[in-house]
């Protein structure tokens, strides 16, 4: 079965503080990983997308990477505008469900982040 | 702003009625996801919709349905409301394998 597990469920940093969040899947076939950040009572916001080990991407102080079982975000230097809980995804290149473009996603990490 | 929006924001339904949310898409994008969020979970597939036609569907029962329409809005209809429907609902679109959403109907079932 095609599985997410985030963890920690929830990070509380001081601002300046690094940190790593984690994400472990299996999948019958990784289409693409994704990473959204979710505000409080809103719709996710993409991040990035992975499409195979060792592949990395990076956004202002986000940088997302991957291995064959697990992707991290790494946030370097977080600023309290950072918190929000941040969702990781998979889509399977297998038909699932008859369709390919659903997402399974984990049920995130929560980051606060302290001034 | 990813282009799509959905409507009503927020919803008060009682058990047993029925209820109606919409989305719409941007231009071009011919492919609709729904999704269910409870509180404190990631999003839980429903089913997905290209050029009008059901090509997947998650673990929900029938009396969750949609339609898509060729100006790129699409609808998600819910039977029967059961108290455990109480959640956040999404609509994504697709473009080049990349699912953008919008911001979702709260959706509250007394």
């Amino acid at each position: 079965e095609d599985q997410v597990t985030q963890s920690p469920e929830a990070l509380r940093l001081q601002e300046g503080e690094s940190s790593s969040l984690n994400c472990s899947y299996t999948v019958s076939g990784l289409r693409g990983l994704f990473w959204y950040r979710q505000d409080p009572g809103k719709g996710p916001e993409f991040l990035f997308t992975l499409y195979s080990a060792g592949e990395e991407k990076e956004k202002e102080r986000l940088k997302a990477t991957l291995t064959k079982k697990e992707s991290f975000l790494h946030i370097t230097a977080p600023k309290p505008e950072d918190s929000a809980t941040y969702l990781c995804a998979v889509q399977a290149s297998g038909n699932y469900g008859g369709s390919q473009g659903n997402l399974i996603f984990g049920k995130g990490t929560k980051l606060s982040v302290k001034p | 702003e990813t282009g799509v929006t959905q409507s009503p924001t927020h919803l008060i339904k009682t058990r047993g009625q029925q209820v109606t949310l919409r989305c719409s898409s941007q231009s071009g994008h011919n492919t609709v996801s729904w999704y269910q969020q409870a509180l404190g979970q990631g999003p839980q597939f429903i089913f997905q919709y290209y050029r009008e036609e059901e090509n997947g569907r998650g673990n929900f029962p029938p009396r969750f349905s949609g339609l898509q329409f060729p100006n790129y809005s699409s609808e998600l209809n819910v039977n029967a409301l059961e108290l455990d429907d109480s959640a956040l609902y999404l609509c994504a679109s697709s473009l080049r394998g990349r699912q953008f959403f919008g911001p979702g109907t709260r959706l509250t079932v007394l």
